[in-house]
């Protein structure tokens, strides 16, 4: 079974403080991918990566960052973390062949206070 | 970005029939794509259908998917107060990338 681990489960950071969350998969899945979930919006996308150190805008990257030095791993970056950010996050990865489902891990709920 | 749609809520009693909908904008989607989540977890694949396929089913789950109207739908049988959970369609992309809907919460009764 595929593996994606978030490094926390809950997280609490301050206003200005820049912010990191892990996410680590063990398939060998060159796409990976970070989601924010909000009540009543569903999944939105926020960066992802089809292979090692390449990125892509998703549709709401403001704010964020995101690094990824090996295959197995994907780190999102807040610079500097305001309250709107205060959502969970979700990791998620998936095969590069032709529209294989995503792989999800179990979420880091970030409180920004 | 294209839209997908759901509806937010769903009761429904033990033992009866729960169906899902959904509506998707975006007709070049090669794969559909339902996804569960239980109260604290991440997003569990259920099941997934091909654009070129009208229904598919798997143990409880049937998928209905009217490509003409671009309407996709998640039936689970003999519903259980385990199936209690949000329920997300989305639509995949050839790259990969998945649109998802809102999520629609299903409430099992006793």
């Amino acid at each position: 079974d595929v593996k994606v681990t978030q490094s926390s489960r809950y997280l609490v950071k301050r206003t200005g403080e820049k912010v990191f969350l892990e996410c680590v998969q063990d398939m060998d899945h060159e796409n990976m991918f970070w989601y924010r979930q909000d009540p009543g919006l569903g999944l939105r996308l926020i960066y992802f990566s089809y292979d090692v150190k390449m990125k892509e805008k998703g549709d709401i990257p403001e704010g964020y960052s995101v690094s990824r030095e090996k295959k197995e791993r994907f780190s999102l970056i807040l610079e500097s973390a305001s309250t709107n950010q205060t959502s969970m996050y979700l990791c998620a990865s998936s095969l590069w062949t032709d529209n294989q489902p995503q792989h999800f891990g179990d979420g880091t709920r970030l409180s920004i206070l | 970005g294209e839209d997908v749609e759901q509806s937010l809520f769903l009761s429904v009693r033990e033992g009866d029939s729960s169906v899902i909908n959904c509506t998707y904008t975006d007709s070049s989607s090669t794969y559909l794509y339902w996804y569960k989540q239980e109260p604290g977890a991440g997003l569990q694949l259920l099941t997934y259908i091909f654009s070129n396929m009208d229904m598919k089913q798997d143990q409880r789950l049937t998928v209905l998917l009217n490509k003409k109207d671009k309407h996709l739908s998640l039936r689970i049988a003999d519903t259980q107060t385990g199936d209690s959970a949000i329920y997300f369609c989305a639509e995949g992309d050839s790259w990969g990338k998945l649109q998802f809907g809102a999520g629609t919460q299903v409430v099992v009764t006793p």
